[in-house]
Parts: structure tokens; sequence; C-alpha cells
């Protein structure tokens, strides 16, 4: 497509629920990322794949948060039993090889 | 690992004046700088680079300096205008390899007109 498609673009759960995030990153993109920016403030990163790498996870903040992506497609970021800590704006993020990274409208989960 | 500082957090201008917002990073091994700006509800959209084999860039009414000396990098904006009111992020990482890049906490941008 012609830019990174998220969905949904918003979200509403119950606490404890389980939720999936969706990110479809831009044709040909090896790099696929996933940020979390809460309410005013900056990004804060969460996973990083890159091809057929391992993905650097290094950024999870627990283990209530997995992401899995299929090649070099589309990727999923589920955050189990939700918090309401966890509201926020789910960004995606994808780049060729060249650093210029192109980000999603983001996914705005709202955790009641 | 990389450490990006970004100031001010906030900033007024006037419209017509100019803007400028400042990082500083940590990792000397840093080469690539990029400029997101953020618009309220909208993802960030990359709105300059520049990387390290070069000290100034511009497009129009946005430049951005680097002093890999000082690891320091700035964003200018000239005859702002009340569109580009927005909030700034800064950025670094180092490229061919797999890090992600370090954002900066961002900057409010207000163009009063």
């Amino acid at each position: 497509g012609a830019g990174v498609s998220q969905s949904p673009s918003n979200k509403v759960t119950e606490k404890g629920k389980d939720v999936e995030l969706r990110c479809d990153p831009i044709s040909g993109h090896t790099a696929l990322y996933w940020y979390r920016q809460r309410l005013g403030q900056g990004l804060e990163f969460l996973i990083y794949f890159q091809g057929n790498s391992a993905p650097d996870k290094s950024g999870l903040p627990s283990d209530r948060f997995s992401a899995e992506r299929t090649g070099e497609s589309v990727s999923t970021l589920t955050i189990q039993r939700t918090q309401q800590e966890d509201s926020a704006v789910y960004l995606c993020a994808s780049s060729y090889s060249g650093n210029t990274i192109y980000f999603g409208e983001g996914s705005w989960l709202t955790v009641v | 690992g990389e450490n990006v500082e970004q100031h001010p957090s906030t900033l007024s201008v006037q419209e017509g004046d100019s803007a400028v917002i400042k990082c500083t990073y940590s990792d000397s091994a840093s080469n690539y700088f990029p400029w997101y700006k953020q618009e309220l509800g909208k993802g960030p959209q990359l709105i300059i680079d520049i990387r390290s084999n070069v000290g100034e860039k511009k497009d129009q009414r946005i430049a951005v300096t680097l002093n890999k000396t000082a690891k320091h990098f700035s964003l200018h904006i000239t005859e702002t205008q009340p569109e580009d009111s927005a909030v700034y992020f800064c950025a670094a990482s180092f490229s061919g390899s797999a890090r992600q890049l370090t954002f900066g906490s961002g900057t409010q941008l207000t163009v009063l007109p």
C-alpha cells in the first residue's frame, strides 16, 4: 500500500481482556517497529523486526505484551489481560534499510 | 545505549518568526538524525533528516544543523505559519545496524497568529 496501515484505529476494551492490534507495513519494507505513546508523551520503543532475524523485544514492558510478524509483511501486537495503564496510542512503523522510518496513524487503545 | 535529550519541551512563537529546537545525543556512533512532526491525532511524519557526513541540510523553510563534535543537532523553522503548530520529535540512530531510533521527548510548538 501507499503507507503503513494500522487497525483498528480506535479500540475500547474492558480491563482484563486481550487485544490484538494489526500493522500492514509499506510493501517491500524489511524492518517493522512498534512504539507506544502515552497521552502527551514521547515515543516508547516496544519491539523491532528486521527480515528473518530474531526480533529485538527489549522494549516490551511485560510478558503480557507480545508481537508476531509473518515474513516481511503483516505484524500483530497482542496485549493480554489489559490494564488501565496500557491505554495509549500504539504506533507501527516500517523502513527499508536506510533508516527512513515511516509511521502509521496509530491504534488508539482505551482500557476501561 | 543511545540517549537523546530535546529542548525546549514547549515553544511559542509569533507567526513569521523563527523557531529553533535543539537535541543532544550520547552515542558518538550515531550517524542518522531525523525530525518528525506529529499533528494532533496523527502518527509522526518525517519532515527532514540528516546524516553525519553533512553539517546542514535545508528544505524550503526547514533546516537541520549537526555538530558531531558537540553531539548536538537542531531544527530551524523560518517564517513560521499556524500550520507549523505541532509536536516535533528528534531522533538518532546508527545506520546499518539492527538498532532502532531513539527519540527525544518532543517539543510542542505553537505558532500564534
